[in-house]
C-alpha cells in the first residue's frame, strides 16, 4: 500500500534553513507529480508546493515562493523541500501527499511533521 | 488569488443531514474535491471531482457543484463524522492548488 513518511522537522530560529524529506514506497514514484501541504496550529490546510514526475515543473505558493524548493530523487523514491529564511508564521505540520490524477485531488497523504520556527 | 470560502463551523444531530457550503467564484466550472480531517491526523479524502466517492467512503457522503457554491452533504451523521472539512480546487489560472477556509462539524 502506498506509504508516504516526512522526516526532517524540528525546531529553527528566524532566518535559518530546514530540509524536510518524504520517503515514498508502495507506488510507482517517479510517474507522479508530488506535493507538500502544511498546517499551521490550530489553522486550516495550505497547499505549499507541487512538482511534476520528472522535476521538469514547479508550482508554489506565493507565500514560500524565492524562499522555498521542492526537489525529488527518483531513484531514490524521495521528496525534498528546502526551506529557507524561515518566519514565525512557517510553524506548521508539513505533509508530503500526492495524487495520481495530477491537477486533480490528493489522494494520499503522509502524516507529517512538525516544523517550528522560533528563536 | 482564487478564495473558496466555508462557513466555520456546522452543528448537527445523530442522524440528520449536515451540508457544507464552499463558496468560490464560479466555482461550478472547477472540479472540487473534500477532505476530512480528525484532530491529530492527517486529511482523507472523502469526496473527488464534486460528487464521486473513493473507495472506502460511505455512501452518505455525497457532494454536488453548481454555479458558486459547491456542496458536501453528509447524510444519516454519526458521532464518528465529528471532524473539520475541506474543499479544495485547483485553480488553472495562477497554477496553485487552493484550499477551504475549513468547516468544523460538531455532532450534537
Amino acid at each position: 500500500q502506498v506509504q508516504l513518511v516526512e522526516s526532517g522537522g524540528g525546531v529553527v530560529q528566524p532566518g535559518g534553513s530546514l530540509r524536510l524529506s518524504c520517503a515514498a514506497s508502495g507506488f510507482t514514484f517517479s510517474s507522479y507529480g508530488m506535493h507538500w501541504v502544511r498546517q499551521a496550529p490550530g489553522k486550516g490546510l495550505e497547499w505549499v508546493a507541487f512538482i511534476r514526475y520528472d522535476g521538469s515543473n514547479k508550482y508554489y505558493a506565493d507565500s514560500v515562493k524565492g524562499r522555498f524548493t521542492i526537489s525529488r530523487d527518483n531513484s531514490k523514491n524521495t521528496l525534498y523541500l528546502q526551506m529557507n529564511s524561515l518566519r514565525a508564521e512557517d510553524t506548521a505540520v508539513y505533509y508530503c501527499a500526492y495524487g495520481p490524477r495530477g491537477f486533480r485531488e490528493i489522494a494520499y497523504w503522509g502524516q507529517g511533521t512538525l516544523v517550528t520556527v522560533s528563536s | 488569488s482564487y478564495v473558496l470560502t466555508q462557513p466555520p463551523s456546522v452543528s448537527v444531530a445523530p442522524g440528520q443531514t449536515a451540508r457544507i457550503t464552499c463558496g468560490g467564484n464560479n466555482i461550478g466550472s472547477k472540479s472540487v474535491h473534500w477532505y476530512q480531517q480528525k484532530p491529530g491526523q492527517a486529511p482523507v479524502l472523502v469526496v473527488y471531482d464534486d460528487s464521486d466517492r473513493p473507495s472506502g467512503i460511505p455512501e452518505r457522503f455525497s457532494g454536488s457543484n453548481s454555479g458558486n457554491t459547491a456542496t458536501l452533504t453528509i447524510s444519516r451523521v454519526e458521532a464518528g463524522d465529528e471532524a473539520d472539512y475541506y474543499c479544495q480546487v485547483w485553480d488553472s489560472s495562477s497554477d496553485h492548488y487552493v484550499f477551504g477556509t475549513g468547516t468544523k462539524v460538531t455532532v450534537l
